[in-house]
Formats: C-alpha cells, structure tokens, sequence
C-alpha cells in the first residue's frame, strides 16, 4: 500500500506570495492533519481534516489555511508569506477508527521563503 | 492542555550501548503517548504508542517505552544500539479521543558511535 505523498517536496517562494502544499494520503484514510517543523518552534499541528470539514485547528493565524476533497486528498495555502513561514510542512493520514488512531505521515515539503 | 519535555537535545551512545531517551509529559486528562523517529530528510515513523492497558509498550527496531503514571513519564529504551538508529526522536502526547492532535516535545537527536 503506499503511503501517504506529498508535493512539491522543495518550494522556493518570496515574501508575500502564496503557496499551495498538496497531500495525497493513504488509501481508506479518511483524516489528514497537518503539521509545522521549524528549528526554532518544532512540531506544531496545523489544522485536522474530515470529511471536507477542519475538525481541528491549532494556534495559527488566519493566513494558514486548508481544505480537504472528496477523495480526502488535502491542500494547505499559506498567503502572504513571511520569512518565518520556512519551514517543512508534514501532513499525516490515518483512518479515523477512533481515538487511539495511528497517524501516518508523509515525506514533507521544505519551504522555503526568501 | 497538554505537554512534553524531552530531557537532553542530544544523547550519544556507542554501539551496542543501551539507548535511554527520556520524556516528561503534563495532561490534565489521561493521556496518549507516542514515540516517533525521524530521519533525515524524511517525515515521521511511529515507534510505538501507549493509549490505555499494559504500561510497558514494545514497538519496532527492538524500542520500548514504559508509561509511568506516578511519575508523568514514558522514556524510549532500547538495549543494544546500532548505528542505523542514529536519528532524531520524537515523544508526542494527545488527548484521548484526539491522537490526530499531537503535541510534540522539542526532540532528542540520537548519535551512535561506533
């Protein structure tokens, strides 16, 4: 089964532009969550998808955003991006069987914002 | 709300040595807890995780962890390192009914000396 992909996997953007991340995850996985890794702050969660609906957000400003497709593929948008928005974005999948769910995450996409 | 602190950002051992990474959480709620590794330039692979029942959670590559309770700990053990576990590690903990809502500690990169 293959697991979950993530594209582009290098971006290179400049200040105030916008980007769009892509995540495909796991066939049947039905959530996908997204993630910030900087050396400075570490793993921070983003926002949770279900069902084409953020279930979940974490403390982030509105310039963050995602959305989730019928085929719980999920896109991330970043506008007006900052210097401090570099960084590798992850996204995980897992079914959504219940609480105890494993995520499974992706490869990432290194940002990165001159 | 939850926390985790991982306890020395780097730990260095020879190989064959026994592997101690530690981790500290604080929850208001019993929680879940996860050890996961990252290698370089690559995304997140789940070790083990501990939800409810037995406190002594084995996982892959020879890791275990145990949930101390009284304590508020759940450290990463394993008896005899090799060299392809040098890499970084990661303790998370979440909420039951939310372990797609991972909040992670700040890292502990593993070296192994030959």
């Amino acid at each position: 089964k293959a697991g979950v992909t993530q594209t582009p996997r290098y971006l290179i953007k400049t200040r105030g532009q916008q980007v769009t991340l892509s995540c495909s995850p796991i066939s049947g996985h039905r959530s996908v969550s997204w993630y910030q890794q900087t050396p400075g702050q570490g793993l921070q969660f983003l926002f949770e998808y279900f069902s084409e609906t953020q279930r979940n957000k974490g403390n982030f400003p509105g310039r963050f955003s995602g959305r989730q497709f019928s085929n719980s593929r999920s896109e991330m948008n970043v506008s007006t991006l900052e210097l401090g928005d570099s960084a590798l974005y992850l996204c995980a999948s897992s079914f959504l069987t219940g609480g105890t769910d494993t995520q499974y995450f992706g490869p990432g996409t290194r940002l990165t914002v001159l | 709300a939850q926390s985790v602190t991982q306890l020395g950002s780097h730990v260095s051992v020879s190989e064959g040595a026994l592997v101690l990474l530690r981790c500290n959480y604080s929850s208001s709620v019993p929680p879940y807890l996860f050890w996961y590794v990252q290698y370089p330039n690559q995304g997140l692979q789940l070790l083990l995780k501990y939800t409810t029942g037995a406190t002594l959670v084995k996982g892959i590559n020879g890791f275990e962890a145990e949930f101390k309770k009284s304590e508020t700990s759940f450290h990463l053990t394993k008896p005899s390192a090799h060299m392809s576990d040098a890499a970084e590690y990661f303790c998370a903990v979440s909420a039951p009914g939310s372990a797609r809502q991972l909040t992670f500690g700040s890292g502990t990169q593993l070296t192994v000396l030959p």
